[in-house]
């Protein structure tokens, strides 16, 4: 069973669409985090939910909005693609205990066009 | 602001060499690190974590880290690198007191046969 599931795995769209990357943790895991990896590897945090409130939301334009239903989900919509969203989009989960590391899901790789 | 620093973005050695891959980061608090790994086309996995205790953690394949916490320094090595081991390494840091997994630019490793 995987632990941290992401769909599509791949996705290319045109600039100017609305899409939306869904994220579920079968591990109950408390926090939920999205990372974007662009093209040299660098992995960047977007946001980190705890037990479905929003607790980090970095630099991130205000086209991109999490939602997080319950626990076991954090999905990612996306407004209005530009071509600079083109990057792979990881979510990651977490408990919330000492010591504990985050798993990652298969990620998603976006492609702009 | 936490932030996370990895050095010697590319390296490149030979089957059986060693290697050291260094990790900094600039956070005062109460941290837990950890060394990921990520194989081409592949999510990232946990190498080790290091929490508490004994500052020399062991992990899979081969691995160890050292947490030196009067540098801020958590470096990876492993004493005889593998083709296998051609991936990207990249350290990352809890901060324990909002969660936020911030993670260094990465290491990409390629061992030649």
């Amino acid at each position: 069973d995987t632990a941290v599931s992401q769909t599509p795995k791949y996705l290319v769209t045109q600039m100017g669409n609305d899409k939306s990357i869904k994220c579920e943790q079968n591990l109950g895991h408390d926090t939920m985090y999205w990372y974007k990896q662009d093209s040299k590897k660098f992995l960047k945090i977007m946001f980190s939910y705890n037990n479905k409130e929003l607790i980090i939301n970095e630099t991130v334009p205000n086209r991109f909005s999490p939602k997080s239903p319950d626990k076991a989900h954090l999905n990612l919509h996306i407004n209005s693609l530009e071509l600079g969203d083109s990057a792979v989009y990881f979510c990651a989960s977490s408990q919330d205990t000492v010591g504990t590391e985050a798993f990652f899901g298969q990620g998603t790789r976006l492609t702009v066009v | 602001a936490q932030s996370v620093s990895q050095h010697n973005h590319h390296v490149i050695l030979s089957e059986a060499a060693s290697l050291e891959l260094g990790c900094n980061y600039s956070y005062g608090g109460t941290v837990n690190l950890f060394w990921y790994v990520q194989y081409p086309g592949q999510h990232l996995q946990l190498l080790l974590k290091y929490f508490s205790g004994d500052p020399l953690v062991k992990g899979i394949k081969g691995f160890e880290a050292e947490f030196i916490k009067s540098k801020f320094s958590f470096n990876l090595r492993k004493p005889s690198v593998q083709w296998s081991d051609t991936a990207e390494y990249f350290c990352a840091v809890k901060n324990r007191g909002n969660n936020r997994l911030a993670f260094g630019k990465g290491n990409q490793v390629v061992v030649i046969p």
